[in-house]
C-alpha cells in the first residue's frame, strides 16, 4: 500500500535560518507530488508539484522542491524563513494505483522563533 | 485564476438542523471535491464528482449528502449530524480528475452542538 511519511511532527527554525521539511514516499513507479500550505484556519494553498522532468522544482513564496528517486524523497527547502511561513506543511502523492486520490502525510507545524 | 469559494466560512448548528455547504468555482473544471479535516490531522476524501457525476464516495454516512448541480457549483447538505462530525470542510476542484491539481477553497468551519 502506498504511505507518505513526513517524519517530523514539528519543527522549529529561526526567522532568516534555512529549512528543510522532509517527505518520504512508498511507491514501486514516480508518483504525481505535492507540496502544500495551510495557515491556522486556512484552506490549503499549493506550494508545488512534481510531475515528471526536472527533478528540483520551484513554487511559490520562494520555496523549492527536489525529487529524489533513489531515495523516494521529495523535500521541501526555503533559504531563509520569513515569520509568515509559520504554518503547517503537508506533503502529498497521488498515483495510478489509488486512481491519483491524494495520498497525505500526516504534516509537520513550522513555528519561527523570532 | 486559481480560486475556490466556500459559503459559509463558520457554521454552527444542532443535530437536528439541516443546513448546507457551498463551494463554487469559475475555472471551467471538472472535478470537485469534498474533504473533512480534524484539528491537526492531514484532510481525508469524503466525495469526487466528475462531470458532475458523484465518481467516489469514500463510505461516508448518509447525513452527508452531496450535490453538483452543475459544473461550478458543489453543494453539501447536512442532516442529523453528530458532535464528532464538527470540523474543517473543505472544498477542491481540478481540471479534469484527481490527475489533475487540486486547487483548495478556505475551508467551512462547522460546529455541531
Amino acid at each position: 500500500a502506498q504511505s507518505v511519511t513526513q517524519p517530523d511532527i514539528h519543527i522549529t527554525v529561526s526567522e532568516g535560518a534555512s529549512l528543510e521539511l522532509r517527505c518520504n514516499y512508498s511507491y514501486g513507479a514516480t508518483p504525481y507530488l505535492f507540496w502544500y500550505v495551510q495557515s491556522p484556519g486556512q484552506g490549503l494553498q499549493l506550494l508545488l508539484k512534481y510531475f515528471s522532468g526536472d527533478t528540483l522544482v520551484q513554487g511559490i513564496k520562494g520555496f523549492e522542491a527536489e525529487f529524489k528517486r533513489s531515495q523516494s524523497s521529495f523535500n521541501l527547502r526555503k533559504p531563509s524563513v520569513h515569520w509568515s511561513d509559520a504554518a503547517e506543511y503537508f506533503c502529498a502523492v497521488g498515483a495510478m494505483d489509488s486512481n491519483y486520490q491524494l495520498i497525505w502525510g500526516a504534516g509537520t507545524k513550522l513555528i519561527i522563533k523570532p | 485564476d486559481t480560486e475556490v469559494t466556500q459559503t459559509p466560512k463558520h457554521l454552527v448548528m444542532g443535530m437536528t438542523n439541516k443546513k448546507s455547504l457551498k463551494c463554487e468555482q469559475h475555472m471551467g473544471h471538472r472535478a470537485m471535491y469534498w474533504y473533512k479535516q480534524k484539528a491537526k490531522k492531514p484532510p481525508e476524501l469524503m466525495f469526487v464528482y466528475s462531470y458532475e457525476k458523484l465518481s467516489i464516495n469514500e463510505s461516508v454516512p448518509s447525513r452527508f449528502s452531496p450535490e453538483c448541480p452543475n459544473s461550478s457549483l458543489l453543494n453539501l447538505h447536512l442532516h442529523a449530524l453528530q458532535p464528532e462530525d464538527s470540523a474543517l470542510y473543505l472544498c477542491a476542484s481540478s481540471r479534469e480528475g484527481p490527475r489533475d491539481t487540486q486547487y483548495f477553497g478556505p475551508g467551512t468551519r462547522l460546529t455541531v452542538l
